[in-house]
């Protein structure tokens, strides 16, 4: 069955900190997608990213970094010298099986709290 | 453009009563994709229509909750009799047909917040 772990409840850093937040997938198939979303306080989802599984280069953009590692099955994502404006609930997710890669498999979301 | 647009932001039902939730895709986008967010957790699948179809309902609870796509107009979520069970957050997403779709993260709405006293 496929599913997605975001083992880290909720992590605390102090701004300025870097700070990872871990997420592991368990899928059979061999092509798919992974992505992350913002979960502001105000409600809304924000598309940060989508991952192809043929693509494992690492992405960096700005202050967020993410790490795509097929052999532990882990897409991990990075921010660097966080900043208050960073607190959210990130969601990781996976694309289902077959041909709708629209229809996600999200994890249970990391809280994370940027202290000034 | 406009992102995908959700309305009522915030709903308020007593139990019992009927909630209907509406989605209007982003323009061109003919695919659209209901999730559901119960408090504190992450999003779950509820249903992916197309103009006038449903295409996979596998997510939909199998009483008092339906879901369509008119031809003109905007999705609707509809629920019957809602129970204390059903406040959540609801969001609908959507992408756009065919080979587009592979090109094209997944864009949500800002969601309806649906409380049932």
């Amino acid at each position: 069955a496929q599913k997605v772990t975001q083992a880290q409840t909720e992590i605390s850093v102090v701004e300025k900190e870097d700070v990872t937040l871990d997420c592991v997938y368990e899928t059979r198939d061999t092509t798919y997608y992974l992505f992350w979303y913002k979960q502001p306080p105000s409600g809304e989802l924000v598309f940060l990213i989508r991952r192809n599984s043929f693509d494992e280069q690492n992405e960096i953009s700005g202050r967020y970094s993410w790490n795509f590692q097929k052999s532990t099955s882990s897409f991990n994502f990075t921010i660097t010298a966080s900043q208050v404006v960073d607190s959210a609930v990130y969601f990781c997710a996976l694309s289902d099986s077959g041909y709708n890669t629209d229809k996600l498999i999200f994890g249970t979301g990391t809280r994370l709290q940027v202290f000034p | 453009n406009a992102g995908v647009m959700q309305n009522p932001r915030h709903l308020v039902r007593r139990r019992g009563q009927e909630a209907r939730l509406r989605c209007s895709p982003m323009k061109g986008h003919s695919h659209v994709y209901w999730y559901r967010q119960l408090p504190e957790e992450g999003l779950k699948f509820m249903v992916y229509l197309q103009k006038e179809n449903i295409i996979d309902e596998s997510g939909m609870p199998k009483e008092r909750f339906s879901a369509e796509f008119p031809k003109e107009g905007p999705s609707i979520l509809r629920i019957q009799q809602v129970v204390r069970g059903d406040s959540a957050a609801y969001f609908c997403a959507s992408s756009p047909p065919g080979l587009d779709n592979y090109n094209s993260p997944l864009h949500f709405g800002n969601g309806t917040r649906l409380t049932v006293t």
